[in-house]
C-alpha cells in the first residue's frame, strides 16, 4: 500500500530552527509538496520538489531523496506565526496526491 | 481574487437528509477535487473531476456523488447524511507550474 509518515507532533522555540520529516512509500513519484495549515483554515502550497536536493524559498527550504524516500521541510528563525500544521503529500504514477496526516509544530516563546 | 469558494462554511445536518455542499473556482482550472479531513487522518479524496464532464472516485466516495457541469462548479451530494459523515471538507483545484492544489476554506459539516 501507499504510505506516507511524519511525526504528530514537534515543539520548537521562537526564533530557533525546525526540521520536519516524510518518509514515503508510493506506486511511483511525481514530485512531493509541503502545505501549511493553520487552525480551522484550509491547506496553503509551500513548496514543491521533484528533483533531488534542496529548495530554498526565505525562511523555508524543502529536500528531497528519491532513493531513500525522504523530504524534509526546514523552518529558520522561527515565528509564533508558523504554529501550524504542515503536511506532506506525494504525488503517484497516476497524479494522484497522497497524504501525510501533518505535524503539529507549536512554537514556544 | 476570490479563488475557490465554498458554501456553506459551516452547517448542522439530521441524519438522511440530503445535503449539497458548493463549490466555485474563477481560475480556470481544469482539475478539482473534493477532500474530507478528520483528526489524526490526513486530507482523503472523495472524488474527483479532470475536466469537465467528467469525473472520477477517490479513496472514500462512499454515500456522495459530484458532477462538473462546467469548468467552473463542482458540487458534493450526501444522498443521505450520516454521523460519520461529520468531518471539514475542503474543495481544491489544481494549476501552476506545479500543480499544486488550491483549497477552498472548507465546509464543517456536523450530521446529527
Amino acid at each position: 500500500g501507499q504510505n506516507i509518515d511524519q511525526p504528530t507532533e514537534m515543539t520548537a522555540t521562537e526564533g530557533a530552527i525546525v526540521q520536519i520529516n516524510c518518509t514515503y512509500q508510493t506506486s511511483g513519484f511525481n514530485g512531493l509538496f509541503w502545505y501549511q495549515q493553520h487552525a480551522g483554515e484550509a491547506p496553503t502550497f509551500l513548496s514543491y520538489n521533484v528533483l533531488d536536493g534542496l529548495e530554498e524559498k526565505g525562511r523555508f527550504s524543502s529536500f528531497l531523496s528519491r532513493s531513500k524516500g525522504y523530504s524534509y521541510l526546514l523552518l529558520k528563525e522561527l515565528q509564533m506565526k508558523d504554529s501550524a500544521s504542515y503536511l506532506c503529500a506525494v504525488r503517484d504514477s497516476n497524479y494522484q496526491l497522497i497524504w501525510g496526516a501533518g505535524t503539529k509544530l507549536i512554537i514556544k516563546p | 481574487i476570490a479563488g475557490i469558494t465554498q458554501a456553506p462554511t459551516s452547517q448542522i445536518l439530521a441524519a438522511g437528509r440530503r445535503m449539497t455542499l458548493r463549490c466555485t473556482q474563477d481560475m480556470r482550472h481544469n482539475a478539482m477535487y473534493w477532500y474530507r479531513q478528520d483528526l489524526g487522518l490526513g486530507l482523503r479524496l472523495i472524488h474527483y473531476s479532470n475536466t469537465a464532464g467528467t469525473t472520477g472516485k477517490g479513496e472514500v466516495p462512499d454515500g456522495y456523488s459530484v458532477s462538473r457541469a462546467n469548468t467552473d462548479d463542482f458540487p458534493l451530494t450526501l444522498a443521505s447524511a450520516v454521523p460519520s459523515q461529520t468531518s471539514v471538507y475542503f474543495c481544491a483545484s489544481s494549476g501552476g507550474a506545479t500543480g499544486e492544489l488550491f483549497f477552498g476554506e472548507g465546509s464543517r459539516l456536523t450530521v446529527l
